[in-house]
């Protein structure tokens, strides 16, 4: 089953814009993490926000907020003012606390963003 | 920060690679992740302090080795076409325990099977 849904293959912002990045998640574990990475074409995954599943503030990270919503299994990300640079592949992802080392990613959205 | 090499390579069917990691400084932790073309990265094993600790739905035929000076390698042995992807390595601290451990991906290697 697959365990962290990223509907949106695309998206498409305006520079200087807020956009919205749609994540689910599927889990029975009451104890787990979501992450937020960017992967530009270069290939590295940068990291860019964390939420904990007890966390009960929405993670903030600079101009990337996470709106998480745990009855709803979400956690979006948020990017706000974004710029040219913010046109990457974006990856959400999930650590379970009885899923062992593993970190389990989504499909990713690819961000455009316009000028 | 984290390194890895080569950055492209092309191999063929049956034949066995080797593809290394220099990890940040200090960190204990390497994990590998293998991303096929269009998908996310898929979890291959992490070894904390020269010990595999946790393996994803790889075949035996991947494997790994961490050694003491902050490289690892992974091998994989009779390549198959499906193996073709990017390898991404990650360094992390804490041997994978905390939830939020932040991990520290390298550039990835671009791995071609014909």
């Amino acid at each position: 089953a697959q365990k962290i849904t990223q509907t949106q293959p695309g998206m498409f912002v305006q520079e200087k814009e807020a956009v919205t990045l749609d994540c689910t998640y599927d889990t029975s574990d009451q104890s787990y993490g979501l992450f937020w990475y960017k992967q530009p074409s270069s290939g590295e995954m940068i990291f860019l926000i964390y939420q904990g599943s007890y966390d009960e503030q929405n993670a903030t990270e600079g101009r990337y907020s996470l709106n998480f919503q745990k009855a709803r299994k979400s956690a979006n990300l948020v990017i706000s003012a974004s710029q040219l640079g913010d046109s990457a592949m974006y990856f959400c992802a999930m650590r379970e606390a009885t899923g062992g080392f593993k970190t389990i990613f989504g499909a990713g959205t690819r961000l455009f963003v316009k000028a | 920060g984290v390194t890895q090499s080569p950055t492209h390579l092309i191999k063929t069917r049956g034949q066995q690679v080797t593809l290394r990691c220099s990890s940040q400084s200090g960190h204990n932790t390497v994990s590998w992740y293998q991303q096929a073309l269009g998908q996310g990265p898929q979890f291959i094993f992490q070894y904390y302090r020269e010990e595999e600790n946790g393996r994803g739905n790889f075949p035996p035929r991947f494997s790994g080795l961490q050694f003491p000076n902050d490289s690892s390698e992974l091998n994989v042995n009779a390549l198959e076409l499906d193996d073709s992807a990017l390898y991404l390595c990650a360094s992390s601290l804490a041997g994978g325990r905390g939830l939020g451990e932040t991990q520290y991906f390298g550039p990835g290697t671009r791995l071609l099977v014909l």
